[in-house]
């Protein structure tokens, strides 16, 4: 399927470290997203990375795209503990639904 | 903030109650959306609406009866409901629905804590 699937499932690190996650999906995409949830809230959208990238920076944020292995990772440099949260990532064909995975919970300790 | 609020916060009802979620955006776009979200599962997107024509229907319950009308505010309605749908419910807007060269980001609402009881 399309549905995009994150990985780890879960990573805890320190302040100050960087947290890397990945994102593996099955299917030609046009481009793909990155979301973050806090507890008890809505997904808020970081960072959309189009099929003819390889490669984005948002702040803190880089987010990498190989359409070849068809995988694509979320980088956070120097976290905090403001961090702390899930990222989901999301995959598009242009023409239909973003389909969403299930996420990994990240943990920053202070 | 971020644009989208969803009302209520939090609803428990039994089986056989009549309730409806409410979503209203002011973020001036023209799509919205309902997902449905679980614990250890992937969002589940349940209906699209795009210039208020519903174009996304993912074989959802008729339980569940969305309402759209107008580009501002969607609505689900629900009725007789089960136990396995207590969950998070999300509402979502974006400029549109998606175009053939790019899906647009998505404004989320913080959701409606639905309990079955």
């Amino acid at each position: 399927s399309q549905q995009g699937e994150e990985d780890p499932q879960a990573l805890s690190i320190q302040e100050g470290e960087n947290a890397t996650m990945n994102c593996s999906y099955k299917t030609s995409i046009n481009n793909l997203q990155w979301y973050r949830q806090n507890s008890g809230r809505g997904l808020v959208h970081l960072i959309l990375i189009r099929s003819n990238e390889r490669e984005k920076h948002s702040g803190r944020l880089r987010v990498t795209l190989d359409t070849s292995k068809k995988s694509s990772s979320l980088l956070i440099t120097a976290s905090r503990a403001a961090d702390t949260a899930s990222y989901f990532c999301a995959t598009g064909s242009g023409n239909t639904p973003l389909v969403f995975g299930k996420g990994t919970r990240l943990s920053v300790i202070a | 903030e971020t644009g989208v609020t969803q009302t209520p916060r939090h609803l428990v009802m039994g089986m056989t109650n009549k309730k409806s979620l409410k979503c209203e955006q002011h973020l001036g776009h023209n799509a919205m959306y309902w997902y449905k979200q679980s614990a250890k599962k992937p969002l589940e997107l349940m209906f699209v609406y795009n210039f208020k024509e519903q174009t996304e229907n993912n074989s959802v319950p008729s339980r569940f009866s969305p309402e759209c009308p107008n580009s501002s505010h969607l609505f689900l309605h629900l009725h007789t409901l089960q136990p396995e749908d207590s969950a998070l419910y999300l509402c979502a807007s974006s400029q549109v629905a998606w175009v053939t060269d790019s899906n647009q980001p998505q404004h989320f609402g913080d959701g409606t804590r639905l309990s079955i009881l």
